[in-house]
């Protein structure tokens, strides 16, 4: 076990929802980052967020926002869902380091019908 | 950009037998490497990192890595595999930027009795 904990665990939505994935980071990390996986592919980076800020992002759009707070857990918000957003959503917390790894969550289920 | 690439989309081995998933890189400047495991439903394990030091790096579960610079490679190698290592395998190579994980497509690894 990672101490990553993500809620919920699977979800179905109606496109144009919008949804919020939350995140538990492990203790001690200050630093989650959230990858989105679809079916039969390698997770991509959605964004970064370090002291409670956005500082790296992916090619996602802005309706892909989110939160971190001061306990270091987070807040993957979705706006407008689209049947493509439809796949697991992983978070991943770490130290702000180049050379350490993250330690990701077992992930959210996203299904958009 | 960094980027990593998986060539095999699946590896079929006996358990028993030694194992290898392949793993190319190309970036600039110095390759920050990761490999992660994913068993069904789940998020990713880590199991090894290259940053520096030793070509040779040894890992979680008995898994270690070769990394080759003159063929900019990073493939996972296992002495004798089981039927519980059957699972998808990601490579992954730190951004430049330093924030996110660019990860391969993925090798899906059979291990049959």
């Amino acid at each position: 076990e990672t101490g990553v904990t993500q809620s919920p665990t699977h979800l179905i939505k109606t496109r144009g929802q919008q949804v919020t994935l939350r995140c538990s980071s492990q203790s001690g990390h200050n630093t989650v980052s959230w990858y989105q996986q679809a079916l039969g592919q390698g997770p991509q980076f959605i964004f970064q967020y370090y002291r409670e800020e956005e500082n790296g992002r992916g090619n996602f759009p802005p309706r892909f926002s989110g939160l971190q707070f001061p306990n270091y857990s987070s807040e993957l918000n979705v706006n407008a869902l689209e049947l493509d957003d439809s796949a697991l959503y992983l978070c991943a917390s770490s130290l702000r380091s180049m050379n350490t790894e993250a330690f990701f969550g077992q992930g959210t289920r996203l299904t958009v019908v | 950009a960094q980027s990593v690439a998986q060539p095999e989309d699946q590896v079929n081995v006996a358990e028993g037998n030694p194992l290898t998933v392949k793993c190319t890189y190309s970036v600039s400047g110095n390759p920050y490497l990761f490999w992660y495991v994913q068993y069904p439903n789940r998020g990713l394990q880590f199991l090894l990192k290259y940053i520096t030091g030793d070509n040779l790096v040894k890992g979680s579960y008995g898994f270690e890595a070769e990394f080759n610079k003159s063929q900019t490679s990073f493939h996972l190698k296992k002495p004798s595999a089981l039927v519980s290592d059957s699972a998808l395998y990601f490579c992954a190579v730190r951004d430049e930027s330093g924030y996110a994980l660019n990860f391969g497509k993925g090798t899906s690894l059979l291990v049959t009795p």
